[in-house]
């Protein structure tokens, strides 16, 4: 069964410093989301993503991020200056276009950690 | 006013028994509901979606929704030690081609041998 994938799993960065997060949604999906959970609270929507360009993006979402579907395949979430409150899991979910359940797909997650 | 609010847990049960999570929601415009279930350190995993009015079956799991209250619950029967987790309530809010999702806080489920 197709899966949504993400890499790193874990990463590692001082403060101030630019990360990118990468993920591989479903093949035919055209929907693109990114979540994170801080430690302890709950999920919180960044983003979505469909037809290469934002459709909507939340408080958090603000101008030190970026997203971008490069090529075919890819999605990635760019944090630009990193801070210490966004050490967070950071969630790419997918959905098929027209899907009458527009369920979400979650991928693995990655592990910000800013010291 | 939060945007979906689950009860707060953590919920304990015995290994057999029913398991009952509750959710309400804020907006009336919401279209489609999910439940997530997620273990620690890992991502959402989706258990149930519904859409009307009513009880959906799959299994052991039981999703009821009744849109008129703004509200959606979850039935866990013959609950076993691999359903202990931390279940999520999820909102869908359409607006155009988006559909983005709305967590509650979610609900911790032990289930003790």
């Amino acid at each position: 069964e197709p899966e949504v994938t993400q890499t790193p799993s874990h990463q590692v960065t001082q403060m101030g410093q630019e990360v990118i997060l990468r993920c591989v949604p479903i093949s035919n999906h055209l929907y693109f989301y990114w979540y994170r959970q801080i430690l302890g609270q709950k999920v919180e929507f960044l983003v979505s993503f469909y037809n290469n360009e934002i459709s909507e993006k939340s408080e958090i979402f603000d101008d030190q991020f970026s997203v971008e579907r490069p090529d075919g395949s890819n999605f990635t979430l760019k944090i630009r200056s990193t801070k210490l409150e966004d050490s967070a899991m950071y969630f790419c979910a997918s959905t098929p276009r027209d899907s009458p359940t527009d369920t979400q797909y979650f991928g693995p997650g990655t592990r910000l950690t800013v010291l | 006013q939060k945007e979906v609010e689950q009860n707060s847990g953590p919920l304990s049960v015995p290994e057999g028994a029913i398991a009952s999570l509750n959710c309400t929601y804020s907006d009336r415009g919401s279209q489609s509901f999910f439940w997530y279930r997620q273990y620690s350190g890992k991502s959402p995993e989706l258990i149930m979606s519904i859409y009307s009015n009513g009880d959906k079956e799959d299994g052991r799991f039981t999703a009821q929704l009744n849109k008129a209250s703004q509200y959606v619950s979850l039935l866990i029967r013959d609950s076993q030690p691999s359903d202990s987790a931390t279940y999520l309530c999820a909102v869908s809010h359409r607006r155009s081609n988006d559909y983005k999702l709305s967590f509650g806080a979610g609900t911790t489920v032990t289930v003790r041998a």
